[in-house]
């Protein structure tokens, strides 16, 4: 398996441009999460979904940044204006369901990380 | 949600045992414990799980005391590849509990020569 795929790795824009990110999760994993990680907050979750459907998207930090789930293998997350304090990294993550008889499979796969800066 | 506690920081030499502990103080019954690996310019990777007791895997041991208030993840013999920073986890790892995976700052372990 290829793993959680992100791209792009690196993406350098203007303040108020608009930037998506995207996220490719393992075949068959029904979670998929979105983190932003920064030295100052260390690993925020900023939404995840279930089956393609938002579950929380209470780490969204505003209106701006907004995400979607077309279908189980493809999910987007976009800024919209972006500003220079969305400068982080970006990681989508996936997981499969579990159980509590089948606990020994939770873990959480995540892609590289989508390397953003906003000058 | 039960919220962890880790020291910032760690330094260590090659070739020691190196024990990070974690304080959950308010751990639920059905909540597991977690620990995930993060090198510089990656993502965060699955260490070790467990309940309670003692986990050992290839990679790390994993001790937590009767009353799981806290655990202390283990790793023997530590290298120079192992400076990474250590993510103690508590939640339910199934059901409709996932947002309950916070990551926190984690540990940051530096190994020296």
């Amino acid at each position: 398996d290829a793993g959680v795929i992100q791209s792009p790795r690196h993406e350098v824009t203007e303040m108020g441009q608009e930037v998506t990110l995207r996220c490719k999760p393992i075949s068959g994993h029904d979670y998929l999460f979105w983190y932003r990680q920064t030295m100052m907050r260390g690993l925020e979750l900023l939404i995840y979904f279930n089956n393609n459907v938002p579950i929380d998207d209470s780490g969204m930090p505003e209106d701006r940044f907004s995400a979607k789930m077309p279908n189980a293998s493809f999910s987007t997350l976009k800024i919209q204006p972006s500003e220079p304090r969305d400068s982080a990294v970006y990681f989508c993550a996936s997981r499969p369901v579990n159980s509590p008889t089948r606990v020994s499979g939770n873990t959480i796969y995540f892609g590289e990380g989508s390397w953003l800066t906003v000058v | 949600l039960a919220k962890t506690t880790q020291p910032i920081s760690m330094d260590s030499y090659e070739g020691q045992e190196v024990n990070i502990t974690c304080s959950h103080n308010n751990i639920a019954t059905n909540d597991y414990i977690t620990w995930y690996q993060q090198f510089p310019s990656q993502g965060p990777r699955f260490i070790i799980q467990g309940y309670k007791t003692k986990v050992t895997n290839e990679v790390a041991s994993l001790f937590i005391p009767a009353d799981r208030k806290s655990s202390t993840l283990s790793l023997p013999r530590v290298s120079l590849s192992d400076t990474a920073v250590y993510y103690c986890l508590v939640g339910v790892p199934y059901g409709g509990s996932q947002g309950n995976l916070i990551f926190g700052k984690g540990t940051k372990l530096s190994v020296k020569p």
